[in-house]
């Protein structure tokens, strides 16, 4: 079975400050892996892939650990706005039937 | 505009009774999926089709069906609502050109069963 494993949290942390978390993944095959954002009650929207030799944009830092099987996210400087529900995506298939999401950690950013 | 639309939004319905869902994409995508959202349980898929001749079970295709109209237009369609078919559904498209990967949803519908 496919498992994708996510601390739902929440993660409180102050606007300003550095927050990560991550995500790890049962099968050792997988092939690609993913960050999504939800809003609460929206649609979930790419955030970020996430290379093997870890990814950066802007204020966001993804890696990946196949050894450990496990993604990161690394969100800096926290604004606000990036108050959300992050979900971990992981394709061990290669096929639409392949992408398993993870449950997803909710942030919340305060002032 | 809204690339991938939805309807209706919310839904409220009773048991045993037929709904369908729609979906609409504008972004020329061949690939499209339904999937549902539960609390605590993440997204999971329910149908997929590559393109209008193509349907595909996903994990969690029993009590659903699907019609793939055209290749703009995805339904959804529940034939005979249960309770715990209550969830929040989203469909989403991806580009043939690329990987399955990279999904786009429209906004959801919200669906009750009493």
């Amino acid at each position: 079975r496919k498992e994708v494993e996510q601390d739902p949290g929440p993660f409180n942390v102050p606007e300003g400050a550095t927050v990560a978390f991550n995500c790890t993944y049962s099968n050792s095959a997988s092939q690609s892996f993913f960050w999504y954002r939800q809003d609460c009650r929206k649609e979930p929207k790419l955030l970020m892939s996430v290379y093997s030799s870890g990814n950066e944009d802007g204020r966001f830092t993804a890696q990946l650990n196949r050894a450990s099987q496990y993604i990161s996210l690394l969100i800096r400087d926290s604004k606000l706005s990036d108050s959300a529900t992050y979900l971990c995506v992981v394709n061990s298939g290669g096929g639409a039937d392949g992408l398993t999401f993870g449950k997803g950690t909710h942030l919340i950013i305060q002032p | 505009d809204a690339d991938v639309t939805q309807t209706p939004r919310n839904r409220i319905t009773k048991t045993g009774k037929r709904i369908m869902l729609e979906c609409s994409q504008t972004k020329g995508h061949d690939r499209m999926y339904w999937y549902r959202q539960d609390p605590g349980l993440g997204l999971r898929l329910i149908y997929y089709s590559f393109d209008v001749k193509d349907i595909n079970k996903g994990e969690i295709s029993d009590g659903y069906s699907v019609s793939r109209q055209a290749q703009a237009k995805f339904s959804l369609s529940l034939e005979s609502a249960i309770p715990n078919q209550t969830a929040l559904y989203f469909c989403a498209t991806s580009d043939p050109r690329g990987p399955a990967d990279t999904q786009y949803f429209g906004p959801g519908t919200r669906l009750t069963v009493l």
